[in-house]
């Protein structure tokens, strides 16, 4: 079984400043997809960014990039000029692919951190 | 951009009662649903995969019975918490993967269930 370890349960950081949020996973299978998705006040689900285990360059979204270290089995987000509205709970998730053991496109969340953009 | 509704958003029920909560997918298919629970400042627990025409695959540790899933069609799936009792007080998200979309997901933006 997949498991995904956040090992930051709260963090923060200063506007405009940048801050990395870590991420590490367990699993024996060689193609799958890292997710994190946020969860602000709201409580609604937002993707942040995703990462195809087989692309070796590093996912990017606007102010939002992933440090993913296959070896290391590590995936790392990074917020570039942090903004009040980034505040929310940030959860890591892996997936195997459909093929894989009959998964059925089941996403395993680590336990989230925390972020609060402080003005 | 793909949306799934979910509702409703809160509901008060008294013990022993059902409760449904509805999840569509607004402007795509969705083959498969899956539905969450959510503790206070805790991360998503899987409950319960759903997949349409056929039969919930539930977690381990998920009462099948409590917890009554139906995904008639593409675009919507039921929870039904049957007999609440104050301890399935929770946040319930259901999440939509589109049919032939890849890897992505839509979630729904939760229901807040409180049994009293």
């Amino acid at each position: 079984a997949q498991t995904v370890t956040q090992s930051q349960p709260e963090m923060s950081v200063q506007e405009a400043e940048t801050v990395t949020l870590s991420c590490t996973y367990d699993t024996s299978e060689n193609n799958y997809y890292l997710f994190w998705y946020k969860q602000p006040p709201s409580r609604q689900m937002i993707l942040v960014i995703r990462q195809e285990a087989y692309k070796q360059q590093n996912a990017t979204e606007n102010r939002f990039s992933v440090n993913f270290q296959k070896a290391a089995k590590s995936f790392s987000l990074k917020i570039s000029d942090s903004q009040l509205g980034d505040t929310a709970m940030y959860f890591c998730a892996f997936m195997k692919p459909f093929n894989s053991g009959g998964s059925n496109y089941k996403l395993t969340f680590g336990k989230g951190t925390l972020l609060t953009v402080n003005p | 951009g793909a949306v799934v509704s979910q509702h409703p958003s809160w509901v008060i029920c008294k013990s022993g009662t059902s409760v449904k909560i509805e999840c569509r997918s607004l402007d795509f298919q969705a083959t498969t649903m899956f539905w969450y629970r959510q503790f206070p400042k805790q991360s998503l627990m899987l409950m319960a995969t759903s997949n349409e025409g056929s039969k919930a695959t539930y977690e381990q540790g998920v009462e099948k019975d409590k917890f009554l899933i139906n995904h008639a069609s593409l675009t919507l799936s039921t929870l039904t918490v049957t007999s609440a009792h104050p301890e399935d007080s929770s946040f319930y998200i259901c999440s939509a993967r589109q049919s032939g979309g890849g890897y992505g997901y839509t979630f729904g933006s939760g229901t807040r269930l409180t049994v009293v």
